[in-house]
């Protein structure tokens, strides 16, 4: 059975521009949950969607976004970056309430 | 919301010994708390998980335990080797669905066993 996957794996951008990232949830799940990961803040809930719906978000800016489609794979948009969002951005899967999360491996994202 | 402080922030062990990570929350309708054992370059991957209803939960070298009156929860894995070595993050959350379905993570923790 595949894994959670992430596209890109790395990113470069410059300050202002914006970047979409994929994820492609493992076959059969519904939930797909986003996070940041940085060696000050950790790991910190960005959002949450199942079925088309955004769940449940965290405490970030409105310039992070995202959506997932009918296939369950999801996107999340960072607009008018800042060097503060470089990151390792996480997505995570799951069945449903209940059930594990697993996570891919990531999208390296630096803003230069 | 849910607050979650794991100790120490690095660990070293001999090879063979035992290892112990500590984690407390502070919200009390947590009822969900997995274990994720992180490589460099690789995603978070789950290694152990425990609900409210169980006190321990064992898996070959890895147990968890929890004690929901003091909220705490810890990590043991028994005969460590080399491949252990990795960040350990605990985390909790309510368990449920929607709103209820986030994790909140510790700090993680860097074991690093000596050969």
């Amino acid at each position: 059975k595949a894994g959670v996957t992430q596209t890109p794996r790395y990113l470069i951008k410059t300050r202002g521009q914006q970047v979409t990232l994929s994820c492609s949830p493992i076959s059969g799940h519904r939930s797909v949950s986003w996070y940041q990961q940085t060696p000050g803040q950790g790991l910190q809930f960005l959002f949450e969607y199942f079925s088309e719906t955004q769940r449940n978000k965290g405490n970030f800016p409105g310039r992070f976004s995202g959506r997932q489609f009918s296939n369950s794979r999801s996107e999340m948009n960072v607009s008018t970056l800042e060097l503060g969002d470089s990151a390792l951005y996480l997505c995570a899967s799951n069945q449903g309430a209940g059930y594990g999360y697993t996570f891919g491996s990531g999208t390296r994202l630096t803003v230069v | 919301g849910e607050n979650v402080e794991q100790h120490p922030s690095t660990l070293s062990v001999q090879e063979g010994d035992s290892a112990v990570i500590k984690c407390t929350y502070s919200d009390s309708a947590s009822n969900y708390f997995p274990w994720y054992k992180q490589e460099l370059g690789k995603g978070p991957q789950l290694i152990i998980d425990i609900r409210s209803n169980v006190g321990e939960k064992k898996d070959q070298r890895i147990a968890v335990t929890l004690n929901k009156t003091a909220k705490h929860f810890s990590l043991h894995i028994t005969e460590t080797q080399p491949e252990d070595s990795a960040v350990y993050f605990c985390a909790a959350s309510r368990g449920g669905a929607g709103a209820n379905s986030k994790l909140t993570f510790g700090k993680g923790i860097t074991l690093s066993v000596r050969p």
